[in-house]
C-alpha cells in the first residue's frame, strides 16, 4: 500500500529566504508524486507532479520539487519565499495503476515578513 | 472551464437531519472523488467513481453516508441522519484518465449542531 510522510507539521521561514517542505513516500513500483497547496477556506490546488523523466520538476508560482529515488523523497522547494506562499501544503503519491492519490497530513508553511 | 463546482458552500443543520452535498466535475473527466477534511483526521478519501460507477467506497464511515453519480456531470453525497461528528469540510475532486492529477472543488463546510 502507498503511504506518504510529511515529517514537519509547521515550517517557518523569513521572506526572501529559500524554503523546503519535506516529503517521503512508500509505494510498490514506480511512484507518481504530487504537491498541492491549500489556502484558507479554499480547495486544494495542484502545484506540480513527477511521473517520469527529469528528477527536478518545476511547477506553479516558482515552486519546484526534486525526486530522489534512493531516499524515497520528493521535497518541495522555492528559492525565495513570499509572504503570500503561507498556506498548507500536501504531498501525495499513487502507484502506476489507476489508484487514488494518498495524501500526507500536510505541512503548514508560514513566511514571515 | 469553471473547474469543479460544489454546492452549497456552507451548510448548517441540526442533528438527525438529512444533508445532501452536490458536485459537478470538470467536463470530460473520468474520475470523481469525495474527500472529507478535519483537523483531527486530515484529508480522507470517502469514495471514488470511474465513468459514473463507484469503484471503492471503503472510506465511507458508515451506512449513514451514501454517494451517487447518476451521470458524468453530477454527483451527490448524502448523510442521513447527520450527527455532530460529521462536521467537516467535504471536497469533491475530478481527474482525467492519463493525466494523473486531481482538481478539487472549493469544498462544502458542514456544521451539524
Amino acid at each position: 500500500a502507498q503511504s506518504v510522510a510529511q515529517p514537519e507539521d509547521q515550517v517557518n521561514v523569513a521572506e526572501g529566504n529559500p524554503l523546503t517542505v519535506k516529503c517521503t513516500y512508500s509505494v510498490s513500483g514506480n511512484p507518481y508524486l504530487f504537491w498541492y497547496v491549500q489556502y484558507p477556506n479554499r480547495g486544494l490546488q495542484f502545484l506540480l507532479k513527477y511521473i517520469t523523466g527529469d528528477n527536478l520538476v518545476k511547477g506553479s508560482y516558482g515552486f519546484e520539487a526534486e525526486f530522489n529515488k534512493s531516499q524515497t523523497s520528493f521535497h518541495l522547494k522555492k528559492p525565495s519565499a513570499l509572504v503570500s506562499d503561507s498556506a498548507l501544503y500536501f504531498c501525495a503519491v499513487r502507484d502506476e495503476g489507476n489508484t487514488p492519490l494518498v495524501f500526507g497530513k500536510g505541512t503548514r508553511l508560514s513566511v514571515i515578513a | 472551464d469553471a473547474g469543479v463546482i460544489q454546492s452549497p458552500r456552507h451548510e448548517v443543520t441540526e442533528m438527525g437531519q438529512e444533508v445532501t452535498l452536490r458536485c459537478k466535475p470538470i467536463s470530460g473527466h473520468d474520475y470523481l472523488f469525495w474527500y472529507r477534511q478535519t483537523m483531527m483526521r486530515g484529508l480522507e478519501l470517502l469514495i471514488y467513481f470511474n465513468n459514473n460507477v463507484p469503484i471503492d467506497d471503503s472510506g465511507m464511515p458508515e451506512d449513514r453516508f451514501s454517494a451517487k453519480m447518476p451521470n458524468a456531470s453530477f454527483s451527490t453525497l448524502k448523510i442521513q441522519p447527520s450527527e455532530p461528528r460529521d462536521s467537516a469540510v467535504y471536497f469533491c475532486a475530478s481527474s482525467q484518465l492519463g493525466r494523473h492529477e486531481q482538481y478539487f472543488g472549493p469544498g462544502t463546510r458542514l456544521t451539524v449542531t
